[in-house]
């Protein structure tokens, strides 16, 4: 137990269909981050929320879309995605501007195969 | 030059062995240095942090920071065939810049 909840563990989903991946920290944390890690490539951040703000946006495509309605949920919705956009999606979440420098902690993450 | 350089290994050790996991970075204002443990199927779970030169210890966990020489190690003591996993190194420049991850280092514990 991470302090760090995903939802779906695992999703199957047509090139057509629309799916959100849910996140929900219980660490009082006040940012949250979605990485996607595929094989053979480094962690990838996707977008981070501090304070309920996206402070970044890493040229994501725009069939991903966040949502971060408070600081302790996050949301990842889906759409139109293609084979490639198949992995592993961690959301995570930090104290932003701590002492130990902004350490981030990861939930179980979402397996997402595009079929 | 990767940014965070790491070996992918695979490393291979005896079990009780000292497992040596080794981390080069470029950017030479970095200001923190994490060592994360990724199990097959599971998400990177945090080992340690440091931030000043030299070493800290936690536990068989022994992570050493030479900020001139741009490297960061992980030393495992009493190498465990649980400990067989991916060790991911990240960087962070300061406070509120990104981190900067490695590909991973995998390691076995051989019984």
């Amino acid at each position: 137990e991470t302090g760090v909840t995903q939802t779906p563990r695992h999703l199957v989903m047509g090139m057509t269909n629309k799916k959100s991946l849910k996140c929900e920290q219980h660490l009082g944390h006040n940012a949250m981050y979605w990485y996607k890690q595929s094989a053979k490539k480094p962690l990838e951040l996707m977008f981070v929320y501090s304070l309920e703000e996206r402070v970044e946006n890493n040229s994501v495509p725009s069939r991903f879309s966040p949502e971060c309605p408070n600081s302790s949920h996050l949301f990842l919705h889906l759409h139109t995605l293609q084979p490639e956009d198949s992995a592993l999606y961690l959301c995570a979440s930090s104290q932003a501007n701590s002492f130990s420098g902004n350490t981030i902690y990861f939930g179980e993450g979402s397996w997402l195969t595009v079929v | 030059q990767k940014e965070v350089e790491q070996n992918s290994g695979p490393l291979s050790v005896p079990e009780g062995a000292i497992a040596s996991l080794n981390c080069t970075y470029s950017d030479r204002g970095s200001q923190s240095f994490f060592w994360y443990r990724q199990y097959s199927g599971k998400s990177p779970e945090l080992i340690m942090f440091i931030y000043s030169n030299g070493d800290k210890e936690d536990g068989r966990f022994t992570a050493q920071l030479n900020k001139a020489s741009q490297y960061v190690s992980l030393l495992i003591r009493d190498s465990q065939p649980s400990d067989s996993a991916t060790y991911l190194c990240a960087v962070r420049a300061g406070n509120n810049r990104k981190l900067i991850w490695g590909l991973g280092t995998s390691l076995a514990v051989n019984p």
